[in-house]
């Protein structure tokens, strides 16, 4: 069981360009979160996923970000026209489901925007 | 003030040594993470609690709901365990629905 796998782990883009992080969560867990880590500040929840469906969105920017979470293939985030306020680690989480007892994070993704 | 604060910020330790890290909610919760993050940025989960305490091999996470007070204890120190400890709750939404607290930067010297 390879665990969440999140590509790239490093993505450079210039102000401007549009950024693609991808999560694949663990095998049989069928909800994804996404979370945000600014430089110096704490984790800020983003998102919430299952397949085929947007449950929580309550963290995301009202602009430029989407996400989605197909039934077939990973999860992606989505940032358009990004700037540089952008870049960040983004992390990924998955989870079995009710009844779980853990939240099994990726290794995140660290976007830079020049 | 921040709906879950953590204490300290910084902790330098000797090897070997008893650490306690606290975490204090103003929110009403429907379970409580303890998350270790380290120097390369991974993250990983230790506990998920909503009442009473949890015990993996060194570490033991305790949980008074009535208080709004969480403490993850490690025993037996080791440079190994110096990582960014965070404390995370699920507060009405879904478990992954977390608030964070700012994390305690735990340093172990040998």
């Amino acid at each position: 069981n390879a665990g969440v796998m999140q590509n790239p782990r490093h993505l450079v883009r210039r102000r401007g360009q549009e950024a693609r992080l991808r999560c694949s969560p663990m095998k049989g867990h069928s909800h994804v979160y996404w979370y945000r880590q600014l430089p110096e500040e704490g984790l800020k929840f983003m998102v919430y996923l299952q397949k085929e469906n947007i449950i929580d969105e309550s963290g995301m920017p009202k602009e430029r970000f989407s996400a989605e979470f197909p039934k077939e293939g990973p999860s992606i985030l989505r940032i358009q026209q990004v700037v540089r306020g952008d870049s960040a680690a983004y992390f990924c989480a998955s989870y079995a489901g009710v009844g779980a007892n853990v939240l099994t994070f990726g290794a995140g993704s660290r976007l830079t925007v020049l | 003030k921040n709906e879950v604060e953590q204490s300290p910020q910084n902790l330098t330790a000797q090897e070997g040594e008893f650490i306690t890290i606290n975490c204090s909610y103003s929110v009403g919760i429907s379970a409580l993470h303890w998350l270790q993050q380290h120097p390369g940025g991974g993250i990983v989960s230790l506990f998920m609690l909503s009442s009473g305490k949890k015990k993996h091999g060194r570490l033991i996470a305790t949980i008074n709901i009535q208080e709004k007070h969480s403490s993850l204890h490690i025993t037996a120190s080791h440079p190994r365990d110096s990582a960014v400890y965070i404390c995370a709750v699920s507060s009405g939404g879904s478990q992954g629905n977390l608030i964070f607290g700012k994390g305690t930067k735990l340093s172990v010297k040998p």
